[in-house]
């Protein structure tokens, strides 16, 4: 299996200016995450869906973000309009259930800067 | 609520010394329990996980973690580190609603 693909891999863009992140899923996992990494604030879980329906926004910092699956092989993370501090890694999830134990894997992350 | 407290923000330790990685964990729940590698630059991937069974469990490259229930913890060991091994480590308990919870992360860093 490929594992989870993420896209793009490094982007700079400037404050103001839309942002989409991409991710594919591991092929049958039903639950997806979206993770945000910073030095101040460490790993911060933002949003995870289960079978492409949202389950848990409350990490959403604010309604500049929004996130969607379309589909089971889809999902996006898009920020309108960035800010600087926006500037993160950005790294999507899949997993089957962790509640019964099971690995989330991680893909290699969406590196964001806005300046 | 579940939650996971990583003692210790930053580890150093020189090569070939042992190392002890510390977690502890708030659940109500069944517990599954799991260990987290991120090297420089790259996204997190599974060290080992605990699941049922035996409590000592290990990972391919020599680390091993502990489930003690009476302490709530699951701490992460290698007799001896490797150059290799710099990379942070996370502990994360899994949650009833299908998510990781994650602690902060431990920067461990070997010294030649």
């Amino acid at each position: 299996d490929a594992g989870v693909i993420q896209s793009p891999r490094h982007e700079v863009t400037e404050m103001g200016q839309e942002v989409t992140l991409r991710c594919k899923p591991i092929s049958g996992h039903d639950y997806l995450f979206w993770y945000r990494q910073t030095m101040m604030r460490g790993l911060e879980l933002l949003i995870y869906f289960n079978n492409n329906v949202p389950i848990d926004d409350s990490g959403m910092p604010e309604d500049r973000f929004s996130a969607k699956m379309p589909n089971a092989s889809f999902s996006t993370l898009k920020i309108q309009p960035s800010e600087p501090r926006d500037s993160a890694v950005y790294f999507c999830a899949s997993s089957f259930s962790a509640a019964s134990g099971n690995t989330i894997y991680f893909g290699e992350g969406s590196w964001l800067t806005v300046v | 609520a579940q939650s996971v407290t990583q003692l210790d923000s930053q580890v150093p330790v020189f090569e070939e010394a042992p190392v002890e990685l510390r977690c502890n964990y708030s659940s109500s729940v069944s517990v599954y329990l799991f260990w987290y590698v991120q090297y420089p630059n790259q996204g997190l991937q599974l060290l080992l996980k605990y699941l049922s069974g035996s409590t000592l469990v290990e990972s391919i490259n020599g680390f091993e973690a502990e489930f003690n229930k009476s302490q709530t913890s699951f701490h992460l060991r290698k007799p001896s580190v490797h150059i290799s091994d710099t990379a942070e480590y996370f502990c994360a308990v899994g949650s009833s609603q299908g998510n990781l919870i994650f602690g902060k992360g431990t920067k461990l860093s070997v010294k030649p």
